[in-house]
């Protein structure tokens, strides 16, 4: 089972800021948080990951709590092209001794309003 | 685009049927993974490969089976179809050392 809890869906108004919470409270110490977005019936993409510190890139940013129980993934300009349902994932370090499968929950569906 | 390139786009076929379905990872990634996402189970992770050899597998039914060939395309074969395979199946290659996976555009497998 995934290991996180998202909104089943949220809205936000075009040209605004996107910030979907993600809870991960069974998180443990060599755990990352990943983003992966998935725009209708298309292939999954990377957004961006975490361990501890806030990132950004391009895309977005993360922001992780200190106790890294939760997160939230902003998306600072929104437009219609961010409409997609976005995964929020727990996983471990890259191992050679471990598979490194993803285990994608339902995630939050984004609808980006005109 | 992702670089990881999957064939064919669309496959329609019968119950009873044998498919084999195409991936291409991106040049120089060595894992492939194959994950199939019907309307009601969501993203499902099937198997993993790396550099040939089978590393994961996931809730991949005997029915269906998978290799990674020298060159490091990956086949899945589905076979004896029923028509609760119809889903569309991903694949997604990724760098060694790395936990970042690149997606394809998907399969879209219809089973009439």
């Amino acid at each position: 089972d995934a290991k996180t809890t998202q909104p089943t869906s949220m809205d936000c108004a075009e040209g605004r800021a996107a910030n979907l919470p993600c809870n991960h409270s069974t998180i443990s110490g060599n755990e990352y948080v990943y983003w992966y977005r998935q725009i209708h019936s298309q292939g999954p993409q990377y957004i961006i990951h975490g361990l501890k510190n806030n990132e950004t890139n391009e895309m977005a940013s993360l922001i992780i709590t200190e106790d890294r129980k939760s997160s939230t993934l902003i998306l600072p300009h929104a437009t219609l092209r961010d409409t997609a349902v976005y995964y929020c994932i727990v996983r471990d370090a890259f191992s050679m001794n471990r598979d490194d499968k993803i285990i994608f929950g339902k995630g939050t569906r984004l609808h980006i309003l005109p | 685009d992702s670089g990881v390139t999957q064939t064919p786009k669309h496959l329609i076929t019968a119950t009873g049927q044998r498919v084999t379905l195409r991936c291409s990872p991106r040049s120089g990634d060595l894992s492939v993974y194959w994950y199939q996402q019907s309307l009601d189970q969501g993203l499902q992770f099937l198997i993993q490969y790396y550099n040939g050899e089978e590393r994961a597998k996931g809730n991949i039914l005997e029915r269906f089976s998978a290799q990674q060939f020298p060159d490091l395309h990956s086949e899945l074969n589905l076979s004896s179809l029923e028509l609760g395979d119809s889903a569309l199946y991903f694949c997604a290659s990724s760098p060694h050392r790395s936990n970042e996976q690149f997606f394809g555009p998907g399969t879209r497998l219809t089973v009439l």
